[in-house]
């Protein structure tokens, strides 16, 4: 079945620690996201790619990097973590063409101590 | 750039019908969509409306759209406690392909 996937789920490090994670998706779509979602519900974002080798910074600045090596594949990685980068994280896919709409992974829950 | 404004909460009773709006300043979206996000979860497609059309309907859910006012609504008939969740608008960017993200609205549903 078609799916997008976030790994892991929810995740406690202590401050100065490396993170990266993990977003797959098997929808075939070209076009990938990475948002960050607040308290306040809003949605953010901070990272996207519109296919291989492309990445590209998104509306809100991220210390965050994203690299994408595979069409499906599509990592954020935090050097060195630290309190102010608790958030939700969410990825989302969607294709090249058509109505643009993007479909969704559950989620990361970071929690950065 | 654009901007997209939604009110932050809602409360009905079950069984009552709840609206949700969203207003909108760039009218150049060719797609406009809402998205349902339940507690711990990502968000879920539920419809969407080319800028073309002025309502949708899909089951118990009615899209509105009123280019000239730059107003979208989302009406859900016989709201169920199971439809409480954060409901987001978006507006599709036909330039960038990139979605533009309302606040969301929390919508409670009271037994």
């Amino acid at each position: 079945e078609a799916d997008i996937y976030q790994t892991p789920r929810y995740l406690v490090i202590g401050t100065g620690k490396k993170i990266t994670l993990e977003c797959s998706q098997t929808m075939g779509h070209d076009k990938m996201y990475w948002y960050q979602q607040d308290p306040g519900m809003e949605l953010h974002l901070i990272h996207y790619s519109y296919g291989v080798n492309s990445t590209e910074k998104g509306d809100l600045s991220s210390e965050s990097t994203v690299s994408r090596i595979r069409t499906e594949h599509f990592p954020l990685t935090l050097e060195s973590a630290r309190p102010s980068h608790t958030s939700q994280y969410l990825c989302a896919s969607s294709a090249m063409t058509g109505f643009y709409e993007q479909y969704f992974g559950p989620g990361t829950r970071l929690t950065v101590t | 750039g654009e901007d997209v404004e939604q009110s932050l909460f809602l409360s009905v009773r079950e069984g009552d019908s709840s609206v949700i709006n969203c207003t909108y300043t760039d009218s150049s979206s060719t797609y406009l969509y809402w998205y349902k996000q339940e507690p711990g979860a990502g968000l879920q497609l539920l419809t969407y409306i080319f800028s073309n059309m002025d309502m949708k309907q899909d089951q118990r859910l009615t899209v509105l759209l009123n280019k000239k006012d730059k107003h979208l609504s989302l009406r859900i008939a016989d709201t169920q406690t199971g439809d409480s969740a954060i409901y987001f608008c978006a507006l599709g960017s036909s330039n960038t392909g990139k979605l533009i993200f309302g606040q969301g609205t929390t919508l409670q549903v009271k037994p």
